[in-house]
């Protein structure tokens, strides 16, 4: 099955620097692969994601990357703000036609953002 | 858009009874809902997959009769845990699939229900 792994699994940065979020996948079937956002002791929240058919996108500070060959993705933040701080979450499913994936998540990187 | 929600938010019972957590898509038709499972400062574990109008299914090493789901309509999912023991005390939450103008499906998390088992 599938298996996803992060790095690192601390971050921390001065306010205004960039952030980048690592993660690998096994599955080579794997064709999305979201982004989420979890503060504690609240929801993860969905921030970005990618499929296979592309390789770049980008939301305002944030972007994410995918090298289909290389099997990993990365998330990019930019001019961190303390907001930033939380734990992010990679995730990785095979989803198609009308199959629903299951989300393999990745174990997360806390990101602490210093003003 | 997208929003799903959890009841009860926190739940505190006694060794030995059962507690049944429940999951809606409010503004969405979810075919599919997850249940995981979370423990402190460690990542999210998918307990099982939901499908509206049939068995649930369970991830390897979770008992599927301890951990009941049930999916009776599009926008409503429930976890019951049955016969609670102190070990079973976690952050349980729930996703629901939405179609995205086709595979692959995005999840939306509920805010999650912490339930304490003394």
């Amino acid at each position: 099955g599938e298996n996803v792994e992060q790095h690192p699994s601390t971050l921390s940065v001065q306010e205004g620097d960039s952030a980048v979020i690592k993660c690998t996948y096994s599955d080579s079937a794997s064709n999305y692969f979201p982004w989420y956002k979890q503060e504690l002791g609240k929801r993860p929240q969905l921030i970005i994601d990618i499929r296979s058919n592309v390789g770049e996108k980008k939301d305002q500070r944030i972007a994410v990357t995918l090298n289909k060959t290389a099997k990993h993705f990365s998330l990019h933040i930019t001019e961190t703000q303390p907001e930033d701080s939380a734990v992010y979450f990679c995730a990785a499913s095979r989803s198609y036609g009308g199959s629903q994936g299951n989300l393999i998540f990745g174990k997360g990187t806390k990101l602490s953002v210093k003003p | 858009g997208a929003v799903v929600s959890q009841h009860p938010s926190w739940v505190i019972c006694k060794s030995g009874t059962s507690v049944k957590i429940e999951c809606r898509s409010l503004d969405f038709q979810a075919t599919t809902m997850f249940w995981y499972r979370q423990f402190p400062k460690q990542s999210l574990m998918l307990m099982a997959t939901s499908n509206e109008g049939s068995k649930a299914t369970y991830e390897q090493g979770v008992e599927k009769d301890k951990f009941l789901i049930n999916h009776a309509s599009l926008t409503l999912s429930t976890l019951t845990v049955t016969s609670a023991h102190p070990e079973d005390s976690s952050f349980y939450i729930c996703s629901a699939a939405r179609l995205a103008g086709g595979a692959p499906y995005e999840q939306y998390f509920g805010p999650g229900t912490r339930l304490t088992v003394t």
